[in-house]
């Protein structure tokens, strides 16, 4: 069984460019939710998708936004990324009908934005 | 404000002794999450508490869910340096939907030999 896995590990970028995250969910995992997770900080919720569709978002401006693909995986993009936008990011997939309500979180992508 | 409070944000203990870490809030929850994070990995579900007053024990972990259902600790028994991390409580913050936790901020544990 394949867990998850992000790409890529790390990402150096500068204020204004765009970025495109990605993660490949656990195998039968059919739900993706993605987290910001500041240095020392807990993880903050961002978006979860499911089926394809955004099922759920946290505080987080329009410039975040995501995509779901028919085999489950799921790619962040975020637009005119400024300073505070340095985070690692984590995906979690789990599976909805499953009963089981735990999230198996990848290793994360750090992004720094210089 | 934080929806959950962890204290304390940092630990830094001597191998064998024992410690505890607590998860507070001022809303009732219908279930809490433990996870421990290591440098460069992602966050691993240690526990889930739904029961007011429960207590899960794993191995020399021992968790905690109040009685109201409100706050939880964590007991690290004769910690060791594999116990390092980052302690994280958790909360489905989609009510009956899953999949939308909102942590605490953390708190982070060395053990030196």
């Amino acid at each position: 069984e394949t867990g998850v896995t992000q790409s890529p590990t790390h990402l150096i970028k500068t204020r204004g460019q765009q970025v495109t995250l990605r993660c490949s969910s656990q195998s039968g995992h059919n739900t993706v939710s993605w987290y910001q997770q500041a240095l020392g900080q807990g993880p903050q919720f961002i978006f979860q998708y499911y089926r394809e569709e955004e099922n759920g978002r946290g505080n987080f401006p329009p410039r975040f936004s995501g995509l779901q693909f028919p085999n489950y995986s799921s790619e962040l993009n975020v637009n005119a990324l400024e300073l505070d936008d340095s985070a690692l990011y984590l995906c979690a997939s789990s599976l909805v009908s499953s009963g089981s309500k735990t999230q198996y979180f990848g290793p994360g992508t750090r992004l720094l934005v210089l | 404000t934080q929806l959950l409070e962890q204290s304390p944000q940092f630990l830094s203990i001597q191998e064998g002794e024992n410690l505890t870490v607590y998860c507070n809030s001022s809303s009732v929850f219908s279930s809490l999450q433990w996870y421990r994070q290591e440098p460069g990995e992602g966050p691993v579900l240690l526990v889930t508490v739904v029961t007011g007053g429960e207590v899960k024990k794993l191995k020399r972990l021992t968790f905690q869910f109040g009685d109201a259902r409100k706050d939880s600790s964590l007991h690290i028994t004769a910690a060791q340096p594999g116990d390092t991390g980052l302690y994280l409580c958790a909360v489905n913050a989609g009510g009956t939907s899953y999949g939308k936790l909102t942590f605490g901020q953390g708190t982070i544990l060395t053990v030196h030999p």
